[in-house]
C-alpha cells in the first residue's frame, strides 16, 4: 500500500483557472505538507498543517491554500493559475523528525 | 546565499568507490538533519536522520553531522550502480507545528559499472 498518495500525477492546464491536487496519507501521522520543486529541482516548503495549526511559507501567494478535510488528507487548491506555478508538488507527512514524500503531481500551465 | 548548500554536482564514480556527499548551512537552530535519495520524476525517499552532531550509520549509509563547522556528510560505502540518484540533504528545527524543512539544492550522483 502506498504510505503517501497524490492525485493526478501529471495536470496540464491553462493560465487563469482554478485546480486542486489531492493527498493521502495511510501512515497515521499527524502533519502533512507541501512543497514545490522548480525546474531546477530545488525543494522548498509551502505549507505545514496539522489538526491545530496551519503555517504558511511567507513567500507563498494567497492564490494557493491547502484544504484539510479529516487528518488523512491535505489538497491543495490553486486559484487564477499562471505560467511560474509551472513545477512538481509535492505532498509529506510525519509524526517526527523525518517527512514521507508523495510521488509528486506535475503541474504545466500553458 | 542560500541556508544550505549543497554542490549540485554530478558526480561520477566507478562501481564499489566510496562516496562522499555533504552540505554547508548557515542556521545555528537547526536541530535534525536528514538525507533524502530522489530517483528522476519520483518522489523524496527518506535515507537516514540525526539528531544534533554525531554519526549514525545504517547499512552502506553513514551520516555525519558537525554542529561547530555546520557542516554534514553522507558516506555510501561499495556504491552500486543502483544509487544513482539525486541526494538532496534537509533540516529543521522542530516545534509544536510540525517541522518544516530546508533543503540543499540536491547533488546528482552517477555510479558507473
Amino acid at each position: 500500500d502506498t504510505a503517501v498518495s497524490q492525485t493526478p500525477k501529471y495536470l496540464v492546464t491553462q493560465m487563469g483557472n482554478d485546480k486542486s491536487i489531492k493527498c493521502e496519507q495511510n501512515l497515521g501521522h499527524d502533519t502533512m505538507y507541501w512543497y514545490k520543486q522548480d525546474s531546477k529541482k530545488f525543494l522548498k516548503i509551502m505549507f505545514s498543517y496539522n489538526n491545530k495549526e496551519l503555517i504558511i511559507n511567507e513567500t507563498v501567494p494567497n492564490r494557493f491554500s491547502p484544504k484539510s478535510p479529516d487528518k488523512a488528507h491535505l489538497n491543495l487548491h490553486i486559484n487564477s493559475l499562471e505560467l511560474g506555478d509551472s513545477a512538481v508538488y509535492f505532498c509529506a507527512s510525519s509524526q517526527g523528525p523525518g517527512q514521507y514524500f508523495g510521488p509528486g503531481t506535475r503541474l504545466t500551465v500553458t | 546565499q542560500k541556508e544550505v548548500e549543497q554542490d549540485p554536482g554530478p558526480l561520477s564514480v566507478p562501481e564499489g568507490a566510496i562516496v562522499s556527499l555533504n552540505c554547508t548551512y548557515s542556521n545555528s537552530a537547526f536541530q535534525y538533519f536528514m538525507w533524502y535519495r530522489q530517483y528522476s520524476r519520483k518522489g523524496p525517499e527518506l535515507l537516514m536522520y540525526t539528531y544534533s552532531s554525531g554519526n549514525k550509520e545504517d547499512g552502506r549509509f553513514t551520516a555525519q553531522v558537525d554542529k561547530s563547522s555546520k557542516y554534514i556528510s553522507l558516506f555510501i560505502r561499495d556504491s552500486q550502480p543502483s544509487d544513482s540518484a539525486t541526494y538532496l540533504c534537509a533540516m529543521t528545527v522542530m516545534n509544536n507545528a510540525g517541522n518544516m524543512l530546508t533543503f540543499g539544492g540536491g547533488t546528482r550522483l552517477m555510479v558507473k559499472p
